[in-house]
């Protein structure tokens, strides 16, 4: 039962345009986002997130927006850079009887230079 | 800061033979997660810890897989015996505890039962 779902393994990019992740939901009890980035050899770094009651969150290069009705988030960054090539783990947080965090499988992003 | 910090960074056993990883984590960090990545696949979550007490072990497979965080710091995560289905990639992770404050990942133990 995957309650956080990444349905792109993988997208290719050029360097300067618009990166665009996907992710979707099952479950509407999810009151937090994140997402996380992660190089080979490392563990998850943490990006940006956002909180159920908004529906966008900027940092930057990165936005995260937020479709509650649709159970969906996106991770937009704008540039691309060569740099922004790893795998990106969107996760979802429940705050009832003590947090959980669940990832999804990941997308990995390639942005060529 | 100093991260978490894990080690081995690998291991290779043989199935039926013990392992143990061990974590540091992020000095302050009350809250400290194992959890494990298989590939291809997200971290999913095996035992999480609130200083020395265990809070959610509910998917920590308990025949074979313990857990401890003595002082509420220092955790070891030990599977005895190993199966072939347990290679994977074991991370720890540490976190003020606050609602919603994210997770810090150490690089992992990748693990190879043979």
């Amino acid at each position: 039962d995957q309650q956080v779902k990444q349905n792109s393994p993988s997208l290719s990019v050029q360097e300067g345009r618009i990166s665009i992740l996907n992710c979707d939901y099952t479950n509407s009890m999810f009151d937090y986002f994140l997402w996380y980035k992660k190089y080979p050899a490392e563990g998850p770094t943490f990006l940006i997130s956002i909180s159920s009651i908004k529906d966008k969150n900027e940092d930057g290069r990165f936005t995260v927006f937020l479709n509650k009705s649709a159970k969906h988030l996106s991770l937009h960054i704008v540039p691309s850079q060569p740099g922004d090539s790893a795998v990106y783990f969107c996760a979802a947080s429940l705050n009832t009887g003590g947090f959980k965090t669940i990832f999804g499988a990941g997308t990995r992003l390639f942005v060529k230079a | 800061e100093a991260g978490v910090v894990q080690s081995p960074r690998y291991k290779i056993i043989e199935k039926k033979q013990p392992v143990a990883f061990w974590c540091n984590p992020i000095s302050g960090h009350n809250t400290l997660y194992w959890y494990r990545q298989n590939l291809g696949q997200g971290p999913e979550l095996l035992i999480r810890y609130e200083n020395e007490e265990a809070v959610d072990d509910s998917q920590l497979p308990k025949d074979r897989f313990s857990a401890e965080r003595l002082k509420g710091v220092d955790s070891t995560l030990k599977i005895q015996p190993a199966e072939l289905g347990d290679s994977a990639v074991y991370l720890c992770a540490s976190s003020l505890g606050w609602v919603n404050s994210p997770l810090h990942f150490g690089n992992g133990t990748r693990l190879t039962v043979t």
